[in-house]
């Protein structure tokens, strides 16, 4: 079966700290890979998603990027964090031509 | 992508049933309509898919008119448990791998 990790489940970063989040998915080969940011109280918000290692998409302009090393890696940097960067960060696969995603168990930001 | 409108939240009481209505006018020929549910400090959960007229499965039903410009998602006998946030998308299976997630609705169980 397929299982995707996150971690870390909790981070507290100071401003202008840099960042990085991973994923990992196990059990399913080139799938789609979605990072999405969800502040408080708030709908999901699509950063940046992949078709295939190396290709990223990003939906919203700003001073995260993220990255896929590797088929089932995906991981999600910021050289310098800002007070807006706090949220509950998720990752998310799913296979290529059908709809229905998995999420991760979500890393919680704070940026103090 | 077609754009989704769904109330902003909701309350029920345990034992009824829940419908909650999304709109969709803009919708495309190919495109399908799925729900997801999400509890508190977890990721969303993939929950019911469909194309037209009515797909239910274990958790759900899923009531899509001819015109395909609204669907409803209906819970029935909802619990405690239920209350979460239920988002509506819209997409094409095949071309378009970007799933756009909106504000969702949020419902309130109360017992």
């Amino acid at each position: 079966s397929q299982t995707i990790h996150q971690w870390p489940a909790t981070l507290v970063q100071p401003v202008g700290s840099p960042l990085s989040l991973e994923c990992t998915v196990e059990g399913t080969s080139n799938p789609n890979l979605y990072w999405y940011r969800q502040a408080a109280g708030r709908g999901l918000q699509l950063l940046f998603y992949s078709v295939g290692i190396g290709q990223i998409s990003s939906e919203v302009p700003q001073n995260l990027s993220a990255s896929r090393p590797q088929d089932r890696q995906f991981i999600l940097s910021s050289k310098k964090l800002l007070l807006s960067d706090s949220g509950f960060y998720l990752c998310a696969w799913k296979t290529q031509g059908v709809h229905e995603q998995y999420f991760g168990p979500g890393t919680r930001l704070t940026v103090t | 992508l077609a754009k989704t409108t769904q109330p902003i939240s909701m309350d029920s009481y345990e034992g009824q049933e829940v419908n909650i209505t999304c709109s969709h006018n803009n919708i495309a020929t190919n495109d399908y309509i799925t729900w997801y549910q999400q509890f508190p400090s977890q990721g969303p959960r993939f929950i019911i898919q469909g194309y037209k007229t009515k797909v239910t499965n274990e958790v759900a039903s899923l009531f899509i008119p001819a015109d395909r410009k609204s669907s409803t998602l209906s819970l029935p006998r909802v619990s405690l448990s239920d209350t979460a946030v239920y988002y509506c998308l819209v997409g094409d299976l095949p071309g378009n791998e970007k799933l756009t997630f909106g504000t969702g609705t949020r419902l309130t169980i109360i017992p």
